[in-house]
């Protein structure tokens, strides 16, 4: 097990121009979180599926913002119209719900980081 | 909503010394759990110590170990015998063990601000 990864790790882009970061979860891990991060602060919540399903979504997820998880696997994160404030660090993390609704530790993956110019 | 308090920006400790982080949070519910997670410089977060709130004990981990303190809502994480690759930031965790409709507002974690960690030797 290689662990939660995402890509690109870097990314820099001008404003308005549309980004799309990739997550890949553990294996047989059926939850998948995305959480931003900006500079100096904690990871903020910003949206989670189980399995393809998409849960939740925080109110920090605009309308420029779309995640999917295509047959429960990876998921995207795609930022249409990026500005300014957009530049952070996003954060993929995955865990297993138990049966009776328990779930396991979320582990996270090294994150991608947004500038946006 | 839950909201997670880190008062402590920075901090230092000399190595094999011991040093306490704090973390203090607000919630209306009984039923949750508790986080340390640890992130490097330019790394990955991992989780340092897990602490479940039902559970009187505190929890320990090797050379780390947390004071949960419910009533006071204060849940702050003690490292002893300090190491180098102890530094890095340190994030106090909520998530609910809340079973809502949907599964909505279960598992996604509420984060502190983070508390950096330097390490002398």
């Amino acid at each position: 097990d290689t662990g939660v990864s995402q890509n690109p790790r870097h990314k820099i882009t001008k404003r308005g121009q549309n980004v799309t970061f990739r997550c890949d979860p553990i294996s047989e891990h059926n939850r998948l979180y995305w959480y931003r991060q900006t500079l100096g602060q904690g990871p903020e919540f910003l949206t989670y599926f189980q399995n393809e399903a998409q849960l939740e979504k925080s109110r920090l997820l605009s309308d420029r913002f779309s995640a999917e998880r295509p047959k429960g696997s990876f998921s995207t994160l795609e930022i249409q119209r990026t500005e300014q404030g957009d530049s952070a660090m996003y954060l993929c993390a995955s865990s297993y719900r138990l049966a009776g609704g328990g779930e396991e530790t979320q582990y996270f993956g090294p994150g991608t980081r947004l500038l946006v110019l | 909503a839950q909201t997670v308090t880190q008062s402590q920006p920075e901090m230092s400790v000399q190595e094999a010394e011991t040093v306490t982080l704090s973390c203090t949070y607000d919630t209306s519910e009984s039923d949750y759990y508790l986080f340390w997670y640890k992130q490097p410089p330019s790394r990955q977060m991992i989780l340092v110590i897990r602490q479940e709130a039902y559970k009187q004990q505190n929890a320990t981990e090797n050379r780390f170990s947390v004071n949960f303190q419910k009533a006071a809502k204060s849940f702050s994480l003690k490292i002893s015998d300090s190491q180098l690759g102890d530094a890095a930031m340190y994030f106090c965790a909520y998530r609910s063990r809340s079973l809502g409709a949907g599964g909505t507002s279960y598992g996604k974690l509420t984060f502190g601000q983070g508390t950096i960690l330097t390490v002398h030797p």
